[in-house]
């Protein structure tokens, strides 16, 4: 059973252009849900993480939305650079447990 | 700082020997989780270690799997009688676990296992 469904799989946009992931959580005794950036070869590096009691938190050009109704929440990338080519992974954890549940991740191709 | 780190990088074993992979936490960081990356996919949790203890191995295959986080050295993923299907990613992630609430954990590069 998959806890967590991300879209899309790929995604291609112009530089300085927003980037948007979306996914989906199954779980509600998730309260924690972190986005990791993946370069190949390399391990996933945190990015940004937002709790259930905001609806919305910016650092920097990334930006969170979460909609705890819909059990949904997106990562959009403002002003996106070719640097920020990468694989996006959402998760979520909580209910007491510490392991993350990850979404299959989002490819992303800035072109110039 | 130097951050979590994964030894060896790249693990080449052929079926039925044994693959070892070791983890050394970031400085300060009591708790280990292992997780396993399949091509094209996300990662799936594995365990969860604190010093000496298995917390949660929830994740991990009953059969030819084990962890282990001593009192001294690294934390070991240790996999037995490796079959092809055990050929991914491996990636070990560590946080400081303070009191409540839920840690940031910090990954490191990953041990490729290919098993021939």
């Amino acid at each position: 059973q998959q806890q967590v469904k991300q879209s899309p799989q790929s995604l291609i946009v112009q530089k300085g252009g927003i980037s948007i992931i979306n996914c989906a959580y199954e779980n509600t005794a998730f309260d924690y849900f972190p986005w990791y950036q993946q370069f190949p070869g390399k391990g996933p590096a945190l990015l940004i993480a937002i709790r259930p009691d905001v609806s919305e938190k910016k650092e920097g050009r990334f930006t969170i939305s979460f909609n705890k109704s819909a059990k949904q929440f997106s990562l959009h990338i403002m002003d996106s650079q070719p640097g920020d080519s990468a694989t996006y992974f959402c998760a979520g954890s909580g209910a007491g447990s510490y392991q993350l549940t990850f979404g299959k991740g989002t490819k992303l191709s800035v072109i110039p | 700082n130097a951050g979590v780190m994964q030894n060896p990088r790249h693990l080449v074993r052929r079926r039925g020997q044994e693959a070892r992979l070791r983890c050394s936490p970031m400085k300060g960081h009591s708790h280990v989780y292992w997780y396993r990356q399949l091509p094209e996919e996300g990662l799936k949790f594995m365990v969860y270690l604190q010093k000496e203890n298995i917390i949660d191995e929830s994740g991990m295959p009953k059969e030819r799997f084990s962890a282990e986080f001593p009192k001294e050295g690294p934390s070991i993923l240790r996999i037995q009688q490796v079959v092809r299907g055990d050929s991914a990613a491996y990636f070990c992630a560590s946080s400081p676990r303070t009191a409540g609430g839920t840690d940031t954990q910090y990954f490191g590069p990953g041990t490729r296992l290919t098993v021939l």
